[in-house]
């Protein structure tokens, strides 16, 4: 079953400009995972954050989790047109595999 | 080599056909997912496998049956299919090394696009 949410569901944007996106989760975690998804293609993994980290950073992103308000977002900052993307939270469920929020679709427009 | 290759990209099928999906990945992974993907729905998981044995089966109907012939490969065979089947089927890989894979950063194929008619 789902246990992640993302917040918004939709996103667009100007080039240039930054994009954050919320997940929230039902139940303690040991790490949380953030992946991205072209239209039609596969996942490709950008950030795991472990529990008892409050903030990482890879590049132009930035993922902050609050396992006291089990919430996490992720920030991309001066977002490009190639940004465009489906992005995914994912947590592991109480079998201790990884599932996948619902996603965020951001648009970036050039 | 960082890639899990899945053929076909594509597949149209029957009802009543049977097809196989394929999945390959030579990174010495050895844990291997196929997570089933309707559009804009995240993905959700089908079946893993773990040193070639079958360890998770979400309870998925029998017309799915998955194969692990050796570590790199991992099928899909299909049969009797439903038109709400029709989905992007994504095998993923992950290391596996310490039995916590909910760890491990996963590597995803491009999927199989299927359609049911």
């Amino acid at each position: 079953s789902q246990q992640g949410e993302e917040d918004p569901q939709a996103l667009s944007i100007q080039e240039g400009e930054n994009a954050t996106m919320n997940c929230s989760y039902k139940t303690s975690i040991n790490n949380l995972q953030w992946y991205r998804q072209n239209s039609g293609r596969g996942l490709v993994h950008l950030i795991l954050i472990r529990s008892n980290e409050r903030e990482k950073h890879s590049g132009r992103l930035r993922v902050t989790l609050d396992t006291s308000k089990k919430s996490s977002s992720l920030l991309i900052t001066a977002s490009r047109a190639a940004d465009t993307a489906s992005y995914f939270c994912a947590t592991p469920n109480a079998g201790n595999m990884l599932t996948f929020g619902g996603g965020t679709r951001l648009m970036v427009k050039p | 080599d960082t890639e899990v290759t899945q053929t076909p990209k594509h597949l149209v099928m029957g009802m009543t056909n049977k097809k196989s999906l394929k999945c390959e990945q030579h990174m010495g992974h050895r844990a291997m997912y196929w997570y089933k993907q309707k559009a804009k729905k995240p993905p959700e998981l089908m079946f893993v496998y773990s040193y070639e044995k079958l360890s998770i089966n979400e309870s998925v109907p029998s017309r799915f049956s998955p194969e692990c012939p050796n570590s790199s490969l991992l099928n899909l065979h299909l049969h009797a299919l439903q038109p709400e089947d029709s989905a992007l089927y994504l095998c993923a890989s992950s290391q596996e090394s310490r039995g916590f894979v909910s760890n491990e950063k996963l590597f995803f194929g491009s999927g199989t696009q299927l359609s049911v008619l």
